[in-house]
């Protein structure tokens, strides 16, 4: 089945600085890829999705890349800001039931 | 609208009670879910539903049962409690149509003693 694996677990960057998290996916079937960001002790929230017939799609500060190829996709945060603090997930999909497959979550800690 | 709603938002359970945990959504969402969340484990799918009266099993359905007896709620019971259950249970909730977001609810914090 699919497996997604996500990169680092933990960032640390610098405020105004950008953050890059990656995530890998196993079957190549898969072609949705959502981003969600999870604030301490809140639910996860979609914050940019993406899916296999596009290779970039950006929204003010955020954005995402994938490579179908390479079987990878990465969430890119400009400009952060300390809102930008939570534990963001990548997740991979196919087929008509929407079923996702999560990452394991990489905590983004924005220092002032 | 609410959203999605969860009931109860925390409970304590000693191995081996029973208990239903309850997931409301008023946005007329098709699809539904059950997660739980582990430290450093993400999201993992238990059961889920394509619609009224259907249920599926997801990556770890074991130990749990679910029912979407209406449209509206999707249920998760757990028989027999073990140790191993505790986690944080979410549920979501998702819409037919060119979006695939899901909506989560704010969570249920099950401990098993």
């Amino acid at each position: 089945g699919e497996n997604v694996e996500q990169h680092p677990s933990t960032l640390s960057v610098q405020e105004g600085d950008s953050a890059v998290i990656k995530c890998t996916y196993s079957d190549s079937a898969s072609n949705y890829f959502p981003w969600y960001k999870q604030e301490l002790g809140k639910r996860p929230q979609l914050i940019i999705d993406i899916r296999s017939n596009v290779g970039e799609k950006k929204d003010q500060r955020i954005a995402v890349t994938l490579n179908k190829t390479a079987k990878h996709f990465s969430l890119h945060i400009t400009e952060t800001q300390p809102e930008d603090s939570a534990v963001y997930f990548c997740a991979a999909s196919k087929g008509s039931n929407y079923q996702l497959i999560w990452g394991a979550g990489t905590k983004l800690i924005i220092k002032p | 609208n609410a959203g999605v709603t969860q009931t109860p938002k925390f409970r304590v359970l000693k191995t081996g009670q029973s208990m239903t945990l309850l997931c409301a959504q008023d946005m007329n969402h098709e699809y539904m879910y059950w997660y739980r969340q582990d430290p450093g484990m993400g999201l993992r799918l238990i059961h889920y539903s394509v619609g009224e009266g259907t249920t599926a099993k997801g990556e770890v359905p074991d130990g749990y049962n679910v029912s979407r007896l209406k449209k509206q709620n999707f249920l998760l019971g757990l028989e027999s409690a073990a140790p191993s259950q505790t986690s944080v249970y979410f549920c979501a909730s998702q819409g037919q149509g060119n979006s695939y977001e899901q909506y989560f609810g704010p969570g249920t914090r099950l401990t098993v003693t």
